[in-house]
């Protein structure tokens, strides 16, 4: 059975610093990983997909990169800002691509001014 | 406007009662989805459905029922609502990218909240 795990819970940073969020996953036969953001009490916004077959993704200060045989993925966030506050949930398909998404139970990030 | 729209956004109703949330889209995809998130076990898939003929249950459909009507609209039923159902409700859609080239890249509603008393 496949499990998203996301560490760390939750992670405050100063504003302008760079920082990674991560992402594991235990079974490696996976179509996609799709990353979203989510503020408090509102919906998922996708920030970017990756393709079982690619490295990485690149969106603004946005890079998400995909190492499958290790079965994790990294979601880079340049210069922080205060606007990045929300909580980062990082998400599989199964190799089947059943469009059936498991999901971690994501990273709450706090940008300080 | 919004591609996928969900309604109602917020609702309390008592035990025992019937309920129903709906979900519409004009994004054109064939493939809807209705999840349920809960502080501290995340996001869980309750049924989807690939198109109006195809609907299959996710991990936690007991005490939930669909109704896909129309290629944009696919609805929850909570037949008897009970308080462990109390949780926030997302509908999401996408493209299985066989041509597309989205690759079910999944695309969500605003959510509706449910409060069972």
């Amino acid at each position: 059975k496949q499990e998203v795990t996301q560490i760390p819970a939750a992670l405050s940073v100063p504003e302008g610093e760079n920082l990674v969020l991560n992402c594991s996953f235990t079974d490696s036969a996976i179509y996609n990983l799709q990353w979203f953001r989510q503020d408090p009490g509102k919906g998922l916004t996708s920030l970017l997909l990756i393709q079982s077959s690619q490295r990485e993704q690149t969106s603004g200060r946005l890079n998400a990169s995909l190492d499958k045989s290790s079965g994790r993925s990294t979601l880079y966030i340049a210069a922080s800002q205060p606007g990045d506050s929300a909580t980062y949930l990082c998400a599989v398909i199964g190799s089947g691509n059943t469009g059936k998404l498991i999901f971690g139970q994501g990273t709450t990030l706090q940008v300080k001014p | 406007d919004a591609d996928v729209t969900q309604t109602p956004r917020n609702r309390i109703t008592k035990t025992g009662k019937r309920i129903m949330l709906e979900c519409s889209q004009t994004k054109g995809h064939d493939r809807m989805y209705w999840y349920r998130q809960d502080p501290g076990l995340g996001l869980r898939l309750i049924y989807y459905s690939f198109d109006v003929k195809d609907i299959n249950k996710g991990e936690i459909s007991d005490g939930y029922s669909v109704s896909r009507q129309a290629q944009a609209k696919f609805s929850l039923s909570l037949e008897s609502a009970i308080p462990n159902q109390t949780a926030l409700y997302f509908c999401a859609t996408s493209d299985p990218g066989l041509a597309g080239g989205s690759y079910n890249e999944q695309f969500f509603g605003p959510g509706t909240r449910l409060t069972v008393l």
